[in-house]
């Protein structure tokens, strides 16, 4: 079964610092996608960064970074110059590339203090 | 921009009500899924549907059925509300052409008692 992990369940940095937020996936396919979503206290969930399984190259949007270690299933997202904005909940989520459907990680809550 | 709605943002029913939650996206896409949100457990798949009036099982599909009469619908149904099924419902969308985003609805925090 494809399984995907996030170990932290609350985490907090100050603002302006940078924080690592860790997910780790169980699969054996080769095609797929990973995902990091941002769910803020007012509930909608958006797409914070996506990396297809086939590119080496880490993505990258902005201040999130991702590190991508296939060999080791690992995913964790990188926040920069952490805001008061990026307070939320943060899932990983993973996609088998022949289907729609996403699996996700139990969540990470991240508070930025002033 | 993708913009998918939900009908209700919270909901209070009874134990036994037939409860339909309702899913509405603008965007023309093909995929549409439902999801419930637990402290913990993160987001589980009840259903999805890839095409009107087509569905299949999530890996949580009891106590829920689905409907999508047409392509921008997309309806869960709980038959008879059970206690255990108060929680955080979540709508998302997905192109089937040129997206592999899952774009989602603002969520119905459905309470049963």
């Amino acid at each position: 079964a494809q399984t995907v992990t996030q170990s932290q369940p609350e985490m907090s940095v100050q603002e302006a610092e940078t924080v690592t937020l860790s997910c780790t996936y169980d699969t054996s396919e080769s095609n797929y996608y990973l995902f990091w979503y941002k769910q803020p206290p007012s509930r909608q969930m958006i797409l914070v960064i996506r990396q297809e399984a086939y590119k080496q190259q880490n993505a990258t949007e902005n201040r999130f970074s991702v590190n991508f270690q296939k060999a080791a299933k690992s995913f964790s997202l990188k926040i920069s110059d952490s805001q008061l904005g990026d307070t939320a909940m943060y899932f990983c989520a993973f996609r088998p590339g022949n289907t729609g459907k996403l699996i996700f990680g139990q969540g990470t809550t991240l508070q930025v203090k002033p | 921009d993708v913009k998918v709605t939900q009908s209700s943002r919270y909901l209070v029913k009874r134990t036994g009500e037939k409860v339909f939650l309702e899913c509405v996206q603008d965007m023309d896409h093909e995929n549409m899924f439902w999801y419930r949100q637990d402290p913990g457990l993160g987001l589980r798949l009840i259903y999805f549907s890839y095409d009107v009036k087509m569905k299949e099982k999530g890996d949580i599909p009891e106590g829920y059925s689905v409907s999508r009469e047409k392509k921008e619908r997309f309806s869960l149904i709980l038959e008879s509300a059970s206690t255990n099924q108060t929680s955080m419902y979540l709508c998302a969308s997905l192109s089937g052409r040129d997206s592999d985003t899952q774009y989602f609805g603002p969520g119905t925090r459905l309470t049963v008692l």
